[in-house]
Order: C-alpha cells, then structure tokens, then sequence
C-alpha cells in the first residue's frame, strides 16, 4: 500500500486559491489518487480523483506530475464553508483479493474570513 | 437510495459491556469497509468485507468482531468495551468489480463513548 504524506494543516482567507500538495513515493502502476473531504462529523466525501496529468471538476482541479510521485488538489476561491480536513488517499486494485484503503492524518484546511 | 446508513448514532458504554453498531447499503455493493476515526485523527481501517461470508482484518481489527450474511449488512461487534475504543465509527462501501476509479460511499457515523 502506497503511503501518502500530507502538511497537516493550512490556514487561508476567503477568495484565495489553495493548494495542498500529498506526496506518495511508492505509489503503484495501478494506483489512483482520489482525494475526500471531511467535514466535523461526517463521514468522508468524494472530492476528485486522477491517474497522471491533470483533472478538473466543478468543485477542484488535480494535478499529478509525469512521476506521479505527488500531486497537488486545487481549490480556487474557497470560502468558509470550504474550512475541512482533506485526505489524499492512493488506491490499489480493486479485485477479488479484496481493497485495503489507508487514510493518513489528512490536511486541516482553515478558511479565515 | 439510502445509500450507507449506520445506527445508532450516538451511544454511551460501560466498560465491559457490548454491543454491536449496525451498517446498511441500499446500492448492492460487495465491499464493505468499518473505520474509526480518532479525535483529530484519520480514518483507521478495522474490518472489511469483499461480499457475504467473507471478511478480512485491517489496521485495528483487536477488540472487534465482524460477520457479513447479506450483502446489505456488515455490522461491528464490540465484546468487551474499553475506554480506547472510544471514537467515532464509520462504515464504507465500493461495489465489486470496481475500477480502482470508485470511489467510497460512507455512512454519516456512530460516536462511540465508553466509561
């Protein structure tokens, strides 16, 4: 299992673009990197998820080098409401072997007004 | 769809008793996953299961029980509650099959508070 490594927090201000950046220097062939969001009591959501290059969806851009030894998720403008914890998580094959996801410690994200 | 629904929400323990948290999907996945999120802590995996009578220990599987007769339910059994089993739970699936590209489904969570 590939392990990731995140900042453990950031602090930003309302309209300003964020990056955080997961590091996964082991990370496999068949590994994607999927990033969740979690806010104060609830469980883990869906933010974005990419194998090389770059994604982007309506809510983060994705960002992963030739090496896809890290990668960087991007909010633009974030908010308030954008204040969670985010978690890189790289992923093996999903087969009949079973799945074994591995969260670390996340990246406390804090939107100041 | 319900999606993934887990009860109770919020449960009081005395040390030494037990009791079992309950897991439901709706969306006929095979696997099924039970975490524990410590305060201010990431997810730890302790159970999962890759469909009906068959499941596998993750990180932190000591003090836990699982059993998986349906596909719909994956419920965790506490034996023998202790204080550092305090946390808060939460239950996941992906369906089976699934490109490494699925994505996890999570419950909304059992806070756990063992006395």
């Amino acid at each position: 299992l590939a392990k990731t490594t995140q900042p453990i927090s950031m602090d930003s201000y309302e309209g300003q673009e964020v990056n955080i950046t997961c590091s996964h220097n082991n990370i496999a062939t068949n590994d994607y990197i999927t990033w969740y969001q979690q806010f104060p009591s609830q469980g883990p959501r869906f933010i974005i998820q990419g194998y090389k290059t770059k994604v982007t969806n309506e809510v983060a851009s994705l960002f992963i080098p030739a090496d896809r030894k890290s990668s960087t998720l991007s909010l633009p403008r974030v908010s308030l409401s954008d204040t969670a914890v985010y978690y890189c998580l790289v992923g093996a094959r999903v087969d009949n072997y079973g799945q074994n996801f591995v969260f670390g410690p996340g990246t406390r994200l804090s939107v100041l007004p | 769809n319900a999606g993934v629904t887990q009860t109770p929400k919020f449960r009081i323990l005395k040390i030494g008793q037990s009791m079992t948290l309950q897991c439901t999907q709706d969306m006929n996945h095979n696997y099924m996953y039970w975490y524990r999120q410590d305060p201010g802590m990431g997810l730890k995996l302790i159970y999962y299961s890759v469909g009906a009578g068959i499941t596998d220990k993750g990180e932190v599987p000591n003090g836990y029980n699982v059993s998986r007769s349906t596909t719909e339910d994956f419920p965790l059994r506490l034996e023998l509650a202790a204080p550092s089993q305090t946390s808060v739970y939460f239950c996941a699936s992906i369906p089976w099959g699934a490109a490494p590209r699925e994505t996890q489904y999570f419950g909304p969570g059992t806070r756990l508070l063992v006395l």
